[in-house]
């Protein structure tokens, strides 16, 4: 299966602070979402972007399907940012696979 | 649009017992998935339907798994002869069932202790 590798594993910001959180996937993939699960264990659906960009607030986020990479952006962090982010990829919503995450803590 | 809803929000149980778990998904959304979620780690898909059939259940972790959805609507996921490996947060999405890959919305989850 696919492999997801996400990075870094954490990330501590100071309020206000802009940060890139990178997803590598082992295979081309043809469905690939991002997540951020809140410190409730809530997941939230923030991109479906299987290629190119795609902004939605102080997020954005970036997938060069040709390089097995997507990048999301988050600019002037908030402490309600924090949480942990998921990357996760496949051909079909059954097959997708999702990274270890990358855990952020944005600091007032 | 109220979400996806699973019910309980936490279970706490001893070894040996059986557990069900209830999800409801967004009213519209013909696809259903269950995952699983252990500290530190990303979700784990287990089985999904697309309304009542259940298309994909190879990845159930053991036959103790089991999973329905009788009416196209909720599911539930049970878990026969619990061990304390099944404890884990079990979580629950849907999708609106348009195309093949489609935007996943997850529930709350429902968290499991196996003592």
């Amino acid at each position: 299966g696919i492999q997801v590798e996400q990075s870094p594993p954490d990330l501590i910001l100071q309020e206000g602070a802009n940060s890139t959180l990178r997803c590598n996937f082992s295979d081309s993939v043809n469905n690939l979402q991002w997540f951020h699960q809140n410190p409730w264990g809530q997941l939230i659906n923030l991109f479906y972007i299987p290629s190119g960009t795609k902004q939605n607030g102080r997020l954005s986020a970036t997938t060069v399907a040709t390089e097995r990479y997507s990048l999301l952006y988050i600019s002037s962090s908030q402490t309600t940012d924090s949480g942990v982010y998921f990357c996760a990829g496949g051909y079909n919503n059954n097959d997708m696979r999702f990274g270890a995450g990358t855990r952020l803590t944005v600091k007032p | 649009d109220t979400g996806v809803s699973q019910d309980p929000r936490h279970k706490i149980t001893k070894r040996g017992q059986n557990v069900t778990f209830r999800c409801d998904p967004i009213s519209e959304h013909n696809r259903l998935y269950w995952y699983r979620q252990t500290l530190g780690q990303g979700p784990e898909f287990l089985t999904y339907f697309q309304n009542e059939a259940q298309l994909e259940k190879s990845r159930l972790l053991s036959d103790r798994f089991s999973a329905e959805r009788p009416k196209g609507s909720f599911s539930t996921l049970e878990i026969q002869r619990t061990e304390q490996g099944d404890s884990a947060m079990y979580l629950c999405a849907s999708s609106s069932g348009q195309g093949p890959h489609e935007k996943l919305f997850f529930g709350s989850g429902t968290q499991l202790s196996v003592l």
